[in-house]
Protein backbone atom coordinates (compact mmCIF):
# COMPACT_ATOMS: atom_id res chain seq x y z
CA UNK A 1 0.00 0.00 0.00
CA UNK A 2 0.97 3.47 -0.70
CA UNK A 3 2.37 5.52 2.22
CA UNK A 4 0.80 8.65 0.52
CA UNK A 5 -2.69 8.10 -0.37
CA UNK A 6 -5.15 10.10 -2.91
CA UNK A 7 -8.73 9.91 -3.32
CA UNK A 8 -10.26 9.66 -5.76
CA UNK A 9 -7.53 9.31 -8.38
CA UNK A 10 -10.02 10.62 -11.11
CA UNK A 11 -12.53 12.97 -11.10
CA UNK A 12 -14.62 15.02 -13.92
CA UNK A 13 -17.01 17.73 -12.24
CA UNK A 14 -19.00 20.07 -13.41
CA UNK A 15 -18.29 24.13 -13.38
CA UNK A 16 -19.82 25.35 -10.12
CA UNK A 17 -19.92 21.64 -8.26
CA UNK A 18 -18.22 21.81 -4.95
CA UNK A 19 -15.70 18.96 -5.01
CA UNK A 20 -12.98 17.41 -1.87
CA UNK A 21 -9.87 15.61 -2.87
CA UNK A 22 -9.08 13.18 0.11
CA UNK A 23 -5.61 12.55 1.29
CA UNK A 24 -4.13 10.44 3.88
CA UNK A 25 -1.13 9.29 4.89
CA UNK A 26 0.91 6.63 7.00
CA UNK A 27 4.39 8.00 7.23
CA UNK A 28 3.65 9.72 10.18
CA UNK A 29 5.11 12.69 8.81
CA UNK A 30 3.84 16.06 10.45
CA UNK A 31 3.77 18.38 7.74
CA UNK A 32 1.16 18.29 4.71
CA UNK A 33 1.04 19.83 1.05
CA UNK A 34 -1.38 20.01 -1.64
CA UNK A 35 0.31 20.96 -5.15
CA UNK A 36 -1.69 21.24 -8.59
CA UNK A 37 0.28 20.36 -11.76
CA UNK A 38 -0.68 22.27 -15.20
CA UNK A 39 1.43 21.43 -18.49
CA UNK A 40 3.87 24.10 -19.08
CA UNK A 41 3.33 25.57 -15.18
CA UNK A 42 4.93 23.10 -13.54
CA UNK A 43 4.13 22.07 -9.62
CA UNK A 44 2.38 24.88 -7.24
CA UNK A 45 1.98 24.76 -4.09
CA UNK A 46 -1.57 25.25 -2.68
CA UNK A 47 -1.88 24.89 1.25
CA UNK A 48 0.41 23.77 3.38
CA UNK A 49 -0.07 22.39 6.95
CA UNK A 50 2.44 22.07 9.88
CA UNK A 51 0.15 19.91 11.64
CA UNK A 52 -3.65 20.13 12.83
CA UNK A 53 -3.90 23.29 14.10
CA UNK A 54 -2.10 25.15 11.80
CA UNK A 55 -2.79 25.53 8.25
CA UNK A 56 -1.05 27.99 5.66
CA UNK A 57 -2.13 29.52 2.30
CA UNK A 58 0.85 28.68 -0.78
CA UNK A 59 1.47 30.18 -3.89
CA UNK A 60 -2.07 29.65 -4.88
CA UNK A 61 -5.05 29.20 -2.88
CA UNK A 62 -7.89 31.22 -4.17
CA UNK A 63 -10.46 29.12 -5.09
CA UNK A 64 -9.59 26.54 -2.71
CA UNK A 65 -9.91 25.66 0.76
CA UNK A 66 -8.39 22.56 3.25
CA UNK A 67 -8.83 20.72 5.98
CA UNK A 68 -6.88 18.81 8.62
CA UNK A 69 -8.48 16.53 9.84
CA UNK A 70 -5.97 14.67 11.83
CA UNK A 71 -2.28 14.35 11.54
CA UNK A 72 -2.90 11.52 8.83
CA UNK A 73 -5.32 13.70 6.47
CA UNK A 74 -5.27 16.14 4.43
CA UNK A 75 -8.35 17.16 2.28
CA UNK A 76 -8.88 19.85 -0.72
CA UNK A 77 -11.97 21.31 -1.42
CA UNK A 78 -12.80 23.84 -4.15
CA UNK A 79 -16.16 25.45 -3.33
CA UNK A 80 -17.05 25.78 -6.83
CA UNK A 81 -15.02 24.49 -9.35
CA UNK A 82 -14.19 26.44 -12.27
CA UNK A 83 -12.69 24.88 -16.05
CA UNK A 84 -9.04 26.30 -15.31
CA UNK A 85 -8.96 24.16 -11.74
CA UNK A 86 -8.79 21.29 -14.51
CA UNK A 87 -5.22 19.74 -13.43
CA UNK A 88 -3.35 17.01 -11.82
CA UNK A 89 -3.22 17.27 -7.83
CA UNK A 90 -0.92 16.19 -5.65
CA UNK A 91 -0.67 15.46 -2.25
CA UNK A 92 2.47 15.80 -0.28
CA UNK A 93 4.15 15.03 3.10
CA UNK A 94 7.33 15.98 4.86
CA UNK A 95 9.03 15.35 8.49
CA UNK A 96 9.30 18.27 10.90
CA UNK A 97 12.97 18.07 11.62
CA UNK A 98 15.86 16.70 9.28
CA UNK A 99 15.96 16.52 5.31
CA UNK A 100 12.49 17.64 4.88
CA UNK A 101 12.29 15.66 1.76
CA UNK A 102 8.78 15.72 0.43
CA UNK A 103 6.83 12.28 -0.75
CA UNK A 104 4.09 12.46 -3.08
CA UNK A 105 1.04 10.63 -3.47
CA UNK A 106 -0.66 8.91 -6.27
CA UNK A 107 -2.02 12.69 -7.61
CA UNK A 108 -5.81 13.14 -8.54
CA UNK A 109 -6.54 13.77 -12.26
CA UNK A 110 -9.62 16.41 -11.94
CA UNK A 111 -11.48 17.91 -15.09
CA UNK A 112 -14.07 20.65 -14.65
CA UNK A 113 -16.31 20.83 -17.63
CA UNK B 1 8.67 35.98 -5.95
CA UNK B 2 11.07 32.85 -5.71
CA UNK B 3 12.13 31.37 -8.77
CA UNK B 4 13.69 28.36 -10.32
CA UNK B 5 14.29 27.45 -13.86
CA UNK B 6 15.13 24.83 -16.22
CA UNK B 7 15.71 24.04 -19.71
CA UNK B 8 12.53 22.59 -20.44
CA UNK B 9 14.45 20.38 -23.02
CA UNK B 10 13.61 17.86 -24.28
CA UNK B 11 17.60 16.86 -23.65
CA UNK B 12 18.14 13.57 -25.69
CA UNK B 13 21.16 11.85 -24.71
CA UNK B 14 22.74 8.14 -26.19
CA UNK B 15 22.24 4.83 -23.87
CA UNK B 16 25.42 4.56 -21.63
CA UNK B 17 26.46 8.16 -22.07
CA UNK B 18 26.38 11.09 -19.57
CA UNK B 19 23.09 13.24 -18.64
CA UNK B 20 23.84 16.60 -17.07
CA UNK B 21 20.79 18.68 -16.04
CA UNK B 22 20.82 21.95 -14.74
CA UNK B 23 19.26 24.44 -12.50
CA UNK B 24 19.34 28.07 -11.26
CA UNK B 25 17.43 29.77 -8.14
CA UNK B 26 16.67 33.24 -7.48
CA UNK B 27 16.79 33.06 -3.31
CA UNK B 28 19.89 32.99 -1.95
CA UNK B 29 19.36 32.36 1.13
CA UNK B 30 17.46 28.73 0.10
CA UNK B 31 18.91 25.53 2.09
CA UNK B 32 17.34 22.70 0.62
CA UNK B 33 17.54 21.40 -2.53
CA UNK B 34 16.04 18.67 -4.64
CA UNK B 35 15.74 16.81 -7.57
CA UNK B 36 12.56 14.47 -8.53
CA UNK B 37 12.09 12.14 -11.44
CA UNK B 38 8.41 12.12 -12.93
CA UNK B 39 7.67 9.59 -15.11
CA UNK B 40 4.70 11.02 -17.06
CA UNK B 41 0.97 10.74 -15.70
CA UNK B 42 2.47 9.46 -12.08
CA UNK B 43 4.10 11.60 -9.22
CA UNK B 44 7.50 12.89 -8.73
CA UNK B 45 9.76 10.68 -6.79
CA UNK B 46 12.59 11.83 -4.99
CA UNK B 47 16.08 10.96 -6.70
CA UNK B 48 18.92 13.26 -4.91
CA UNK B 49 18.85 15.96 -1.96
CA UNK B 50 22.10 18.29 -1.55
CA UNK B 51 22.28 21.07 1.29
CA UNK B 52 25.80 21.73 0.96
CA UNK B 53 28.03 22.99 -1.70
CA UNK B 54 29.88 20.31 -3.55
CA UNK B 55 29.41 17.30 -4.92
CA UNK B 56 27.10 14.27 -3.68
CA UNK B 57 26.63 10.79 -5.25
CA UNK B 58 24.19 8.41 -5.15
CA UNK B 59 24.95 5.47 -7.08
CA UNK B 60 24.90 6.70 -10.86
CA UNK B 61 23.04 10.07 -9.42
CA UNK B 62 25.32 12.39 -8.83
CA UNK B 63 23.97 16.47 -7.55
CA UNK B 64 26.27 19.32 -7.70
CA UNK B 65 25.66 22.30 -5.72
CA UNK B 66 26.83 25.82 -6.10
CA UNK B 67 25.49 28.03 -3.53
CA UNK B 68 27.39 31.24 -4.81
CA UNK B 69 26.58 31.13 -8.22
CA UNK B 70 22.79 29.88 -7.03
CA UNK B 71 23.05 26.96 -9.34
CA UNK B 72 22.45 23.10 -8.72
CA UNK B 73 22.69 20.64 -11.16
CA UNK B 74 22.27 16.50 -11.69
CA UNK B 75 24.48 14.03 -13.37
CA UNK B 76 23.37 11.02 -14.41
CA UNK B 77 26.18 8.29 -15.56
CA UNK B 78 25.34 5.31 -17.95
CA UNK B 79 21.67 6.78 -18.75
CA UNK B 80 19.43 4.00 -19.32
CA UNK B 81 16.44 4.07 -21.28
CA UNK B 82 14.62 3.69 -18.10
CA UNK B 83 16.02 7.21 -17.01
CA UNK B 84 13.88 9.14 -19.93
CA UNK B 85 11.01 11.31 -17.75
CA UNK B 86 11.18 14.79 -16.39
CA UNK B 87 13.20 15.72 -13.93
CA UNK B 88 12.40 18.22 -11.68
CA UNK B 89 14.62 20.79 -9.93
CA UNK B 90 13.16 21.82 -6.19
CA UNK B 91 13.93 24.18 -3.63
CA UNK B 92 12.99 25.22 -0.01
CA UNK B 93 10.26 27.92 0.80
CA UNK B 94 11.11 28.40 4.14
CA UNK B 95 14.43 30.67 4.55
CA UNK B 96 13.61 31.72 8.11
CA UNK B 97 10.33 33.87 7.89
CA UNK B 98 8.13 30.64 8.51
CA UNK B 99 6.84 29.52 5.03
CA UNK B 100 7.23 25.79 4.22
CA UNK B 101 7.04 23.79 0.77
CA UNK B 102 8.80 23.36 -1.69
CA UNK B 103 9.38 25.74 -5.19
CA UNK B 104 9.78 23.53 -8.31
CA UNK B 105 10.94 24.16 -11.84
CA UNK B 106 9.28 23.17 -14.70
CA UNK B 107 11.01 20.25 -15.47
CA UNK B 108 13.67 19.31 -17.98
CA UNK B 109 12.42 16.71 -20.58
CA UNK B 110 15.18 13.87 -20.73
CA UNK B 111 15.40 11.20 -23.65
CA UNK B 112 17.74 8.39 -23.16
CA UNK B 113 17.94 7.09 -27.10
CA UNK B 114 18.39 3.20 -27.33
Amino acid sequence: DADVTQTPRNRITKTGKRIMLECSQTKGHDRMYWYRQDPGLGLRLIYYSFDVKDINKGEISDGYSVSRQAQAKFSLSLESAIPNQTALYFCATSDTTGAREAFFGQGTRLTVV
Amino acid sequence: QKEVEQNSGPLSVPEGAIASLNCTYSDRVSQSFFWYRQYSGKSPELIMSIYSNGDKEDGRFTAQLNKASQYVSLLIRDSQPSDSATYLCAVNRGSGGGADGLTFGKGTHLIIQP
